[in-house]
């Protein structure tokens, strides 16, 4: 029983193309996030939501648009794929309270080209 | 301005030996709290161990303990008897509290590679 799951792992794809990431978490969490983890592994937060209300939106350009149907998915589309957007992005959930943990998903490795 | 520091890109330690790796962060905060995780080359990231600001104690998970320096604004990561499975990057991390809600930030990662 995963539990944070996304799909695809693997995204290829050519420049200008739009293309989407699923997440599901079945933890009962209240916080979604999604991460940006470029090529020297660094981890910067994109977006949070909580309970489907954007809460976070650190300054990503409006090329990427987040969806929450419901507390547990988050879904990130993205549109007119730049060379620039090659990363591993992590969806993440939690509890609300200071002391809980995220608990991620595996990444989705895009590769835009 | 970052707020959370790993100054140590790189770290090498024995098999066996333990390995302290370096965290210090900033925050103006009362109430926050300071997480590790690690992250193999497979890719998944791993939530080790969680220190509260207002814990008196520091935290202690197996093989891992954290030691939280408040004043200094320090929470390092201890590793003892270090294993060639704790090859990875490892994270610190701090849950802030911005008015109404609540972000976490990572810092760059420390690379540690267990020597057998």
């Amino acid at each position: 029983d995963t539990a944070v799951s996304q799909t695809p792992k693997y995204l290829v794809t050519q420049m200008g193309n739009d293309k989407s990431i699923k997440c599901e978490q079945n933890l009962g969490h209240d916080t979604m996030y999604w991460y940006k983890q470029d090529s020297k592994k660094f981890l910067k937060i994109m977006f949070s939501y909580n309970n489907k209300e954007l809460i976070i939106n650190e300054t990503v350009p409006n090329r990427f648009s987040p969806k929450s149907p419901d507390k547990a998915h988050l879904n990130l589309h993205i549109n007119s794929l730049e060379l620039g957007d090659s990363a591993v992005y992590f969806c993440a959930s939690s509890q609300g309270d200071i002391g809980s943990p995220l608990h991620f998903g595996n990444g989705t490795r895009l590769t835009v080209t | 301005a970052q707020k959370i520091t790993q100054t140590q890109p790189g770290m090498f330690v024995q098999e066996k030996e333990a390995v302290t790796l370096d965290c210090t962060y900033d925050t103006s905060d009362q109430s926050y709290g300071l997480f590790w995780y690690k992250q193999p080359s497979s890719g998944e990231m791993i939530f080790l161990i969680y220190q509260g600001s207002y814990d008196e104690q520091n935290a202690t998970e197996g093989r891992y303990s954290l030691n939280f320096q408040k004043a200094r604004k320090s929470a390092n990561l201890v590793i003892s008897a270090s294993q060639l499975g704790d090859s990875a990057m490892y994270f610190c991390a701090m849950r802030e509290r911005e008015t109404s809600y609540d972000k976490v930030i990572f810092g760059p990662g420390t690379s540690l590679s267990v020597i057998p």
